[in-house]
């Protein structure tokens, strides 16, 4: 239990939609970073927050985006879904934007249909 | 891009065996993690390893760094069932702003 929660768990949408993940970091953790893993793959980097600003991105689209808030929580928002969206979601806290330890999420399991 | 890649990609052992897996990585880094992952579920951070680190302990693990090959293994000890799940080695490398980079996973089945 890494007191990191995402909500929802599973999500079905259909393509041209819009999602909003949610997630809620571990007290006194100032960063936050998105992943999203396809099946049978390793977590690909999405971007990181750091004091609700953001602070670095992978090679994912501007329609990828995400908000961090006061209150150590986070949302990554996906516009325009496309059939390969669909995968597990994962966001992770950290104490420090220095590459230390980061405390993983559940996951939410979205799929586009 | 894959930073780490794992090897090998699926192993199986008799319980009370050791389990080693091997990563690879492509530039330079400021440390090396280790993860776990049970059946698509969240990551749990298993040790960390610096770049000016040759070899870390931790319970039942072992992991080691080679700087000069870009490699790690990590080697689990009289392994257990409840060990069985995927795992993962993540590179950290950068200036202002530090990325983990996962690998694709190495599938451990632990038999009992």
């Amino acid at each position: 239990e890494t007191g990191v929660t995402q909500s929802p768990t599973h999500l079905i949408k259909t393509r041209g939609q819009q999602v909003t993940l949610r997630c809620s970091s571990q007290s006194g953790h100032n960063t936050v970073s998105w992943y999203q893993q396809a099946l049978g793959q390793g977590p690909q980097f999405i971007f990181q927050y750091y004091r609700e600003e953001e602070n670095g991105r992978g090679n994912f689209p501007p329609r990828f985006s995400g908000l961090q808030f006061p209150n150590y929580s986070s949302e990554l928002n996906v516009n325009a879904l496309e059939l390969d969206d669909s995968a597990l979601y994962l966001c992770a806290s950290s104490r420090d934007s220095h590459g230390n330890e980061q405390f993983f999420g559940p996951g939410t399991r979205l799929t586009v249909l | 891009s894959q930073q780490g890649e794992e090897d090998p990609q699926a192993l199986s052992i008799q319980e009370g065996e050791n389990a080693t897996m091997n990563c690879s990585y492509k530039t330079s880094i400021n440390n090396l993690q280790w993860y776990r992952q049970n059946s698509g579920r969240g990551l749990v951070h298993l040790i960390l390893i610096r770049s000016n680190e040759r070899e870390k302990h931790s319970g039942r693990l072992r992991v080691t760094l080679d700087t000069s090959k870009k490699s790690s293994s990590l080697l689990i000890t009289a392994s257990r069932a409840a060990d069985t799940a995927s795992y993962f080695c993540a590179a950290v490398s950068g200036g202002s702003n530090y990325k983990l980079t996962f690998g694709k996973g190495t599938l451990l089945t632990v038999n009992p």
